[in-house]
């Protein structure tokens, strides 16, 4: 399987500041996924990376995959408390990291 | 339906009891997944079904635990003889593609999930 670690586990930010988790592999990451959970809700995708350095945006998202394609970021630009919530990795094979939760203080 | 239904929602078991988690993927999804989320962590990977075959079942935690999809469309994760640790939120996921060794190119649609707590 193609395992995924995400730092850190936890983020609490003032809400306007910018937030960023990771995800990295000790194996090349044939593609990976990034999903959010809302407290109370199930996983919504948010996005997928497949080629060495691709950056995506999605407004204030910015996601990277990493040139050795065995890392992956995601960044948050001036963070809003609507982006509350735990946000994951997984590689090809679905199996998700153990997620990086974000805290927003109004 | 529209999107991924899972049912029950809530299911409460006395330790020793069997239960079956049912999951109603979106209609003509070819890969369906189960996971199981303990409180606070992220989604732990049970099992794939590529239509009816049972491609990967290694993250089956025990004998005690069983998931079949006999049509490929609906799947049942049954549970026998429940112990309190296997209090969780199961999810159910479909996707329109199937994971193969390459790039996996579908999207995961949840389901609400069932939450199982066994007394």
């Amino acid at each position: 399987g193609q395992q995924v670690m995400q730092i850190p586990q936890y983020q609490h930010v003032q809400e306007g500041e910018d937030f960023t988790t990771y995800c990295n592999s000790s194996t090349t990451l044939s593609n990976i996924q990034w999903y959010k959970q809302r407290p109370g809700g199930h996983p919504v995708f948010l996005i997928q990376l497949v080629k060495s350095g691709e950056v995506k945006k999605q407004k204030r998202l910015t996601f990277q995959f990493g040139e050795a394609k065995k890392n992956s970021s995601l960044h948050i630009t001036a963070t809003q408390t609507t982006d509350v919530g735990t946000y994951f990795c997984a590689g090809y094979d679905m199996r998700f990291g153990a997620g990086t939760r974000l805290t927003v203080k109004p | 339906g529209a999107g991924v239904s899972q049912s029950p929602r809530y299911k409460v078991a006395k330790r020793g009891q069997d239960v079956a988690l049912r999951c109603d993927p979106i209609s003509g999804h070819v890969s369906l997944f189960w996971y199981q989320q303990a409180l606070g962590q992220g989604p732990e990977f049970l099992t794939y079904f590529q239509n009816e075959a049972q491609l990967d079942k290694s993250g089956l935690p025990s004998d005690r635990f069983f998931a079949e999809r006999p049509e490929g469309s609906v799947s049942t994760l049954k549970i026998q003889r429940t112990q309190q640790e296997d209090s969780a939120v199961y999810l159910c996921a479909s996707s329109w593609n199937w994971v193969a060794s390459g790039v996996n190119t579908g999207e995961l649609f949840f389901g609400e999930g069932s939450r199982l707590t066994v007394l």
